[in-house]
C-alpha cells in the first residue's frame, strides 16, 4: 500500500532555533500534501495545504512566516518551524493520497516536537 | 463553515461489549471517511461512505451513512483490546471546490478493559 515517510519521529530543540520536518511519499506522487498539528487527546488541526510547485495554502490563524512549507517535488514536502518556542511543542503530522481522496489519505508517522 | 461533531469523546467498555461512535455534520456531506489512530500512532484510513443510507462492514466494524448524508456511525461488535484507539470521522470541506480538504471530527477514544 501507499506509504508516507515522515522524519524525524521526534525532536527536541532549544527556543529560538528552527526545525525542519520532512514528509515523503515513497511509492506514489503527491501533488498535494496536508500538514496537521495534534495536541494530546485532541483532533487533527489542519495547518496548511502543500501544493507541489506553488505556495502553500495556510489555514486561518496559522502564521505562514513561522511555519514554512516547501513542496519542491512530487514526493517531498517539508515543514520548517522557525524560531520555535515552547508553545510550538506538539505532534505534527502530514498526509497525502495516492489514488485520490475517495480512497482515503495516508498519514506519515508524525513528528513529536518538544521545544525547551 | 462546516463542522463535524463527534460523540462521545471517550468510551470505556469491558472487552466483549459493543461500542458505537457518532458523527454529525452541520451540512450535507458528499462522503464521509473514518480513520483509526492507535495510542502513539498515526491515523489509518478505514473506509469511505458515499451513498445515502449506505452500510458497510469490515469484520466486527459496521459503518453507516445517514439518509440525509449529515450523520454517520461506526459500531464495533464484541470489542477486543486490539480495538483500543481513537476513531475519527472526516468530511470534505464544502468550499474546497474540486479538491478534497478533509475536516476531522474530534474523535472518540475507545478504552477496552480486559
Amino acid at each position: 500500500g501507499a506509504v508516507v515517510s515522515q522524519h524525524p519521529s521526534w525532536v527536541i530543540c532549544k527556543s529560538g532555533t528552527s526545525v525542519k520536518i520532512e514528509c515523503r511519499s515513497l511509492d506514489f506522487q503527491a501533488t498535494t500534501m496536508f500538514w496537521y498539528r495534534q495536541f494530546p487527546k485532541q483532533s487533527l488541526m489542519l495547518m496548511a495545504t502543500s501544493n507541489e510547485g506553488s505556495k502553500a495554502t495556510y489555514e486561518q490563524g496559522v502564521e505562514k512566516d513561522k511555519f514554512l512549507i516547501n513542496h519542491a517535488s512530487l514526493t517531498l514536502s517539508t515543514l520548517t518551524v522557525t524560531s520555535a518556542h515552547p508553545e510550538d511543542s506538539s505532534f505534527y503530522i502530514c498526509s497525502a493520497t495516492s489514488q485520490g481522496a475517495n480512497y482515503g489519505y495516508t498519514f506519515g508517522s508524525g513528528t513529536r516536537l518538544t521545544v525547551v | 463553515g462546516q463542522q463535524v461533531m463527534q460523540i462521545p469523546q471517550y468510551q470505556h467498555v469491558q472487552e466483549g461489549e459493543d461500542f458505537t461512535t457518532y458523527c454529525n455534520s452541520s451540512t450535507t456531506l458528499s462522503n464521509i471517511q473514518w480513520y483509526k489512530q492507535r495510542p502513539g500512532g498515526h491515523p489509518v484510513f478505514l473506509i469511505q461512505l458515499v451513498k445515502s443510507g449506505e452500510v458497510k462492514k469490515q469484520k466486527r466494524l459496521t459503518f453507516q451513512f445517514g439518509e440525509a448524508k449529515k450523520n454517520s456511525s461506526l459500531h464495533i461488535t464484541a470489542t477486543q483490546t486490539t480495538d483500543v484507539g481513537t476513531y475519527f470521522c472526516a468530511g470534505p470541506r464544502p468550499e474546497s471546490g474540486g479538491s478534497y480538504i478533509p475536516t476531522f471530527g474530534r474523535g472518540t477514544s475507545l478504552i477496552v478493559h480486559p
